[in-house]
């Protein structure tokens, strides 16, 4: 059963330092999704890629977030530097891209920052 | 515009009942109006979505009812059971511009809980 995978699954940090999660997205998906859930604001799109080409990273903070796909099996999410704000779980989803099939979503990664 | 507005916030039925959860939308743009399943621990999890062509889909015990003219559509859960108590959300999204149908627009959220 494909499914998208995400590490690590839980990170406490300090504030100030990098942190980076990892997600492999369902081999053969082209369309892979970073979205972030709190209790205040719900889930939100963070970016989104299409065959690893940046589409749309409107929802992220710029100064401190970035995302990035190196390659068709790995996509990143990276903050530097952290903030006590950031706590979130982010999930990471991957779709075909066919219209409207379903989006895949990984089991999150829960990032608390002290 | 880009609002999707979801209730009840937390929702308690009893077991053989119907739970009924409600969204509404702004943007008429939107074309594609799935419901995710999520339980603790776990990414949500497509449930059943529509598309504005029809006013009603049904897939074993859960149905969306759709109101294009109202902007509104709903999940009914017949029969409700122990196991489907979880966290559901309604979302849309459109794939004007180019975009993609997995750029989701969420509602907040609807804590279920079925009593035994």
């Amino acid at each position: 059963d494909a499914r998208v995978t995400q590490t690590p699954r839980h990170k406490v940090t300090e504030m100030g330092q990098e942190v980076t999660m990892r997600c492999q997205p369902i081999l053969g998906h082209n369309t892979v999704f970073w979205y972030r859930q709190t209790m205040m604001q719900g889930l939100e799109l963070l970016a989104y890629f299409r065959n690893r080409a940046p589409l749309d990273d409107s929802g992220m903070p710029k100064d401190r977030f970035s995302a990035e796909m190196p390659d068709a099996t790995l996509a990143t999410l990276k903050i530097q530097p952290s903030e006590p704000r950031d706590s979130a779980v982010y999930f990471c989803a991957s779709g075909p891209d066919r219209g409207t099939s379903p989006l895949h979503f990984g089991n999150g990664t829960r990032l608390t920052v002290t | 515009q880009q609002q999707v507005k979801q209730s009840p916030q937390s929702l308690i039925v009893q077991k053989g009942g119907i739970s009924i959860i409600n969204c509404a939308y702004e943007n008429t743009a939107f074309d594609y109006f799935p419901w995710y399943q999520q339980f603790p621990g776990k990414g949500p999890a497509l449930l059943i979505a529509i598309r504005p062509d029809v006013s009603e889909k049904k897939e074993g015990r859960f149905t969306i009812s759709f109101n294009k003219s109202a902007k509104q559509f709903s999940l009914h859960i017949m029969d409700s059971q122990p196991g489907d108590s979880a966290t559901y959300f309604c979302a849309a999204s459109g794939w004007a511009g180019g975009t993609s149908y997995g750029k989701l627009t969420f509602g907040q959220g609807t804590i279920l809980t079925v009593h035994p």
